[in-house]
């Protein structure tokens, strides 16, 4: 059982939508990250967070936009996406440089 | 960072043949970790390599990290169907806690 939660599971968006990724991590760390996983592409890093404050953006859009109000809870807002965008969505925690631990991910999808 | 080449990218094998994955990096690395996502799942964390040489065993996983740091392995010996999955290798490397991924190797055993 994994002790970070990210809701919805799934979502499905038109390019015009807002809408936005939730990750709640129950495990006391202090790092927080965004992976996107497409198809035949490896796990690339978007944003990492560290004691709420951005240690990281990996030159993603700005179409995407992160938000960590506190060290247990990190967002991730979606706005005018592009099809190119559907990908699985994964939150991830770490306290220091210990191994990540994983949410179960959102699967979008971009109409 | 740069990323860690892993090859194969693909795996069939019949149940009960032995499986390895291997990663490899043209820097030296801090450390190596090994994750797994079954098909439709998220990455879980497996093992951590640090110390030059080591070897590490879980069951039927037998990990090694490179005298040079620069590769590791993942050896199934015996599969079974529930080795199904992806297994990524991860590194650490130039005082960043944060892992780089692999592109994965999907493991497709046949009962």
């Amino acid at each position: 059982e994994t002790g970070v939660t990210q809701t919805p599971r799934h979502l499905v968006m038109g390019m015009t939508n807002k809408k936005s990724l939730k990750c709640e991590q129950h495990l006391g760390h202090n790092a927080m990250y965004w992976y996107k996983q497409s198809a035949k592409k490896p796990l690339e890093l978007m944003f990492v967070y560290n004691f709420k404050e951005q240690t990281e953006n990996n030159s993603v859009p700005s179409r995407f936009s992160p938000e960590c109000p506190n060290s247990s809870h990190l967002f991730l807002h979606l706005h005018t996406l592009q099809p190119e965008d559907s990908a699985l969505y994964l939150c991830a925690s770490s306290q220091d440089n210990s191994p990540l631990h994983f949410g179960n991910g959102t699967r979008l999808t971009v109409t | 960072g740069q990323q860690v080449m892993q090859i194969p990218q693909y795996q069939h094998v019949q149940e009960g043949e032995d499986f390895t994955t291997y990663c490899n990096s043209s820097t030296t690395l801090s450390n190596i970790q090994w994750y797994k996502q079954r098909p439709g799942g998220h990455p879980v964390f497996l093992i951590q390599l640090v110390k030059s040489g080591e070897v590490k065993k879980q069951k039927r996983l037998t990990f090694q990290f490179g005298e040079a740091k620069k590769n590791s392995s993942l050896h199934i010996t015996a599969t079974q169907t529930t080795d199904v999955g992806t297994y990524f290798c991860a590194k650490t490397s130039g005082g960043s806690y944060i892992p780089t991924f692999g592109r994965g190797t999907s493991l497709i055993v046949h009962p």
